[in-house]
């Protein structure tokens, strides 16, 4: 089983309707991250957090929320989506408990968001 | 915040060469540098860490430099194959204390057979 996942993989949804991504992880991690990638553009930091009391906005999170349930589910909604939120979105972990070296990203396979 | 640079052009390079990315990044130098590998619609995934203090890091056929004084971390994969084929990131931590990554744009890898 992966050690990252992510529902759906796929959405297509029209303008204005709420949209949640969700991540779960087995990795036993603090940290979870959600960026969208986009061609051109690279990765980019939504929203992440430190552990489940600690959210943190990333460099884009305008137009998003998130939610950390427990240590290991992370979700990201889409209050009222719009067409330039189409996008690949990325959940990730990381374990800081180890020390800021060993701080490496797992990502999960990604949610191909369409917003019509 | 930290700007980091990569090569946008695909390096399209033959089967068997060295392949080498380069990653240059402003402002401050941080404590380390993360280079991870992604393939089309898939998450990347991490290959190698180089602290400050190493100059130089390997892992099977992949050679990664850290040049704090240049700003400057290059990434090689010697003997290279088709399987190498994929787009490159390099990530470096924030500074104050977070570590919170920022990633490089990438730079995409084509190797001919």
């Amino acid at each position: 089983d992966a050690d990252v996942t992510q529902t759906p993989r796929n959405r297509i949804t029209k303008t204005g309707k709420r949209i949640m991504l969700e991540c779960s992880q087995t990795k036993g991690h603090d940290r979870m991250y959600w960026y969208r990638q986009d061609p051109g553009l690279g990765l980019r930091l939504i929203y992440y957090s430190f552990d489940v009391k600690d959210i943190n906005k990333g460099e884009i999170s305008d137009g998003y929320s998130v939610s950390r349930q427990a240590q290991a589910k992370f979700s990201l909604s889409l209050e009222s989506a719009i067409p330039n939120q189409t996008a690949l979105y990325f959940c990730a972990t990381s374990d800081f408990r180890q020390g800021p070296s060993a701080d490496t990203q797992y990502f999960g396979p990604g949610t191909r968001l369409t917003v019509l | 915040s930290q700007k980091i640079e990569q090569n946008s052009e695909a390096l399209n390079i033959q089967e068997g060469k060295t392949a080498t990315l380069t990653c240059n990044y402003t402002n401050y130098s941080p404590a380390y540098l993360q280079w991870y590998r992604q393939d089309p619609g898939r998450g990347p995934v991490f290959l190698l860490l180089i602290r400050e203090n190493e100059k130089e890091k390997r892992k099977e056929r992949l050679k990664v430099t850290f040049d704090t004084t240049l700003k400057q971390s290059l990434f090689h994969i010697t003997a290279s194959q088709p399987a190498d084929s994929a787009t490159y990131l390099c990530a470096l931590p924030s500074s104050g204390g977070s570590y919170i990554p920022t990633f490089g744009r990438g730079t995409s890898l084509i190797v001919h057979p």
